[in-house]
């Protein structure tokens, strides 16, 4: 079946440092999904990226889905302690399932 | 606007009793889904629903059961409690089955002794 892989699986930096994880594959996706996981908390749902090559931005946090849509990362620029958390990606398609299917998630820890 | 509800919070079971996961969503959604997460292994789709009267296996549908009750309800039966079974379940809804973002609920810690 369809796997998504997640590296790293956890993460340690000093506030202001940047901070990237990565995302691959076994099929096509039709459309990636990250999520966000404060400590004790639920995922909460940050951005979707459908089209090859495609980059988003929300402030600090850059999204990229690649050309052969297989593979997707998530970079945060000068983290904050806010930016605590574990961060999933979630592909969608390539399967018969209509679920997503989650990576293993990134465990980011910054310190003050 | 409570968005998906789940009941109870936090359990602890004895090996071989059963429990029901309630979750009900406000929120008009076609689809469900329960997902369990453990420790370095992400979120895994246990059973989900597509519409309202279907349901399907996910990846690891093994000693569960499902009922979605009507198109807020979805419920997730263990029938005879494992050790394994120990994790912190979610549901989840989305308003479309594909190519939608998913609403979490806030979680079941279940501990199974």
């Amino acid at each position: 079946g369809q796997q998504v892989m997640q590296i790293p699986q956890y993460q340690h930096v000093q506030e202001g440092e940047d901070f990237t994880t990565y995302c691959n594959s076994s099929t096509t996706l039709s459309n990636i999904q990250w999520y966000k996981q404060r400590p004790g908390g639920h995922p909460v749902f940050l951005i979707q990226l459908v089209k090859s090559g495609e980059v988003k931005k929300q402030k600090r946090l850059t999204f990229q889905f690649g050309e052969a849509k297989k593979n997707s990362s998530l970079h945060i620029t000068a983290t904050q302690t806010t930016d605590v958390g574990t961060y999933f990606c979630a592909g969608e398609g390539g399967t018969g399932r209509r679920a997503l299917t989650f990576g293993s998630g990134t465990r980011l820890q910054v310190q003050p | 606007n409570a968005g998906v509800t789940q009941t109870p919070k936090f359990q602890v079971l004895k090996t071989g009793q059963s429990m029901t996961l309630q979750c009900a969503q406000d929120m008009n959604h076609n689809s469900m889904y329960w997902y369990r997460q453990d420790p370095g292994m992400g979120l895994r789709l246990i059973y989900y629903s597509a519409s309202e009267g279907t349901t399907d296996k996910g990846e690891v549908p093994n000693g569960y059961n499902v009922s979605r009750l009507n198109k807020r309800e979805f419920s997730l039966r263990l029938e005879s409690a494992a050790p394994s079974q120990t994790s912190v379940y979610f549901c989840a809804s989305r308003p479309r089955v594909v190519g939608t973002e998913a609403f979490f609920g806030q979680g079941t810690r279940l501990t199974v002794v």
